[in-house]
């Protein structure tokens, strides 16, 4: 089975603190995501990553950034955290499209508080 | 805005009922994924039906795509009290490895 996991279920951190969320995946996906979710709003793609060091942006990427220094690790790095960013995050994998699987697997995601 | 919008937003049924979930999208895509959500956890993988196929049946999930209306529905027969939980549609599109999610059904099956 596939497992994807992320650092933390719950996370409280003060406004301005550097921020780190990190998600490990054990089936050797190319692709990466980060999302955040918020109710009413659905999931919203912050970063993707379809490689090793590479990162393309999502839809609402301010205030965020990424790394991908091994092909199971993508991290996502509030750099100065901020109220607005209390949400629930999700991380996903998947192998690359075009094959037979194209369904993301997701982590349990991490709930954070930003005070 | 959501590629993928959900209706209704949220339903209620008595165990043992049909739930019917409808997923309305705007461009043209590769392929629609369904995925459940149970309460502060991720997402798990329905189903995924492509583009040139109308239906699709996994288990007591069927779901069904209308391409010319851009729309699919997921129908959940017989249904359980562990069956209560969110559901999403997702899209994918040619050459992109992005999905693009809807906002959810909120399903609440009644024991």
């Amino acid at each position: 089975d596939v497992k994807v996991t992320q650092s933390s279920r719950y996370l409280v951190k003060r406004t301005g603190e550097k921020v780190f969320l990190e998600c490990v995946q054990d089936m050797d996906h190319e692709n990466m995501f980060w999302y955040r979710q918020d109710p009413g709003l659905g999931l919203r793609l912050i970063y993707f990553s379809y490689d090793v060091k590479m990162k393309e942006k999502g839809d609402i990427p301010e205030g965020y950034s990424v790394s991908r220094e091994k092909k199971e690790r993508f991290s996502l790095i509030l750099e100065s955290a901020s109220t607005n960013q209390t949400s629930m995050y999700l991380c996903a994998s998947n192998l690359r499209a075009g094959g037979p699987g194209n369904e993301q697997f997701f982590g349990p995601g991490t709930r954070l508080t930003v005070l | 805005s959501q590629q993928g919008e959900e209706d209704p937003q949220a339903l209620s049924i008595q165990e043992g009922e049909n739930a019917t979930m409808n997923c309305s999208y705007k461009t043209s895509i590769n392929n629609l994924q369904w995925y459940r959500q149970n309460s502060g956890r991720g997402l798990v993988h329905l189903i995924l039906i492509r583009s040139n196929e109308r239906e699709k049946h996994s288990g007591r999930l069927r779901v069904t795509l209308d391409t010319s209306k851009k729309s699919s529905s997921l129908l959940i027969t017989a249904s359980r009290a562990a069956d209560t939980a969110s559901y999403f549609c997702a899209t994918g599109n040619f050459g992109n490895e992005k999905l693009t999610f809807g906002t959810g059904t909120r399903l609440t099956i009644i024991p």
